[in-house]
């Protein structure tokens, strides 16, 4: 089941803060976090593991809450590099990593000056 | 360290044809998953392979297949073009297998069905 990711697209200025959600119906091991610019490869994030960790690097960071079945990204203050698309992967429970990634379709993300 | 490459980026064919993509991973990563993009459905798993083993399959019909050689590239092909087949095709690598091991992406191959 492919997760829903929310807003579909968001328009901010920069310095303004956002936040991408990402729900699953099925139960998750981990959820990955990847941002690809038009006409560039996804670019890896962040993984999140279930145990309801949150991690971040420079003014983005994301938390995982298993027990909702969801993960949201955070960010904040944001600059003009910050633009693309965002994707949430997920992984189900049950197998402990040896799963497949399944991607949500994506929140694009402007940030005008 | 060279990031992933994708042979060719460009490839157009015509419906019935038969189409072979080639990756080469991070040099020391192991583990290659293929990805269709299309713009209605996303980025939808293919298949990974690790250590020349096939270890997971996406949902996708048999005319898609793939393979790993021993240097851990790794090729994908798909018989019997269909229209619906035209998409950007992404392979990533990683160290490991599963997916608690971060992805590196390719370019993709833009494959063009007419």
């Amino acid at each position: 089941q492919q997760p829903v990711q929310s807003p579909q697209a968001v328009i901010l200025r920069e310095g303004e803060d956002a936040v991408i959600n990402c729900s699953s119906s099925k139960a998750l091991y981990s959820v990955h976090w990847y941002r690809q610019k038009h006409g560039e490869a996804p670019v890896f994030l962040m993984i999140l593991l279930k145990g309801g960790e949150q991690k971040g690097h420079d003014k983005i960071s994301a938390s995982f809450n298993e027990k909702k079945q969801q993960s949201s990204l955070y960010l904040t203050a944001s600059q003009l590099s910050y633009s693309g698309t965002y994707f949430c992967g997920t992984e189900r429970g049950g197998n402990f990593g040896n799963e497949k990634l399944t991607f949500g379709t994506g929140t694009r993300l402007t940030i005008i000056p | 360290k060279a990031g992933v490459t994708q042979t060719p980026r460009y490839l157009i064919k015509t419906r019935g044809q038969q189409v072979t993509l080639s990756c080469s991973p991070i040099s020391g990563h192991r583990s290659v998953s293929w990805y269709q993009q299309t713009p209605g459905q996303g980025l939808q798993f293919l298949f990974e392979y690790f250590s020349e083993t096939q270890r997971n399959k996406g949902n996708f019909p048999g005319r898609f297949s793939g393979r790993q050689f021993s240097n851990s590239r790794s090729e994908m092909n798909v018989s019997t073009l269909e229209l619906g087949d035209s998409a950007l095709y992404l392979c990533a690598s990683s160290l490991g297998s599963g997916t608690n091991n971060e992805q590196f992406f390719g370019p993709g191959t833009r494959l063009t069905v007419l």
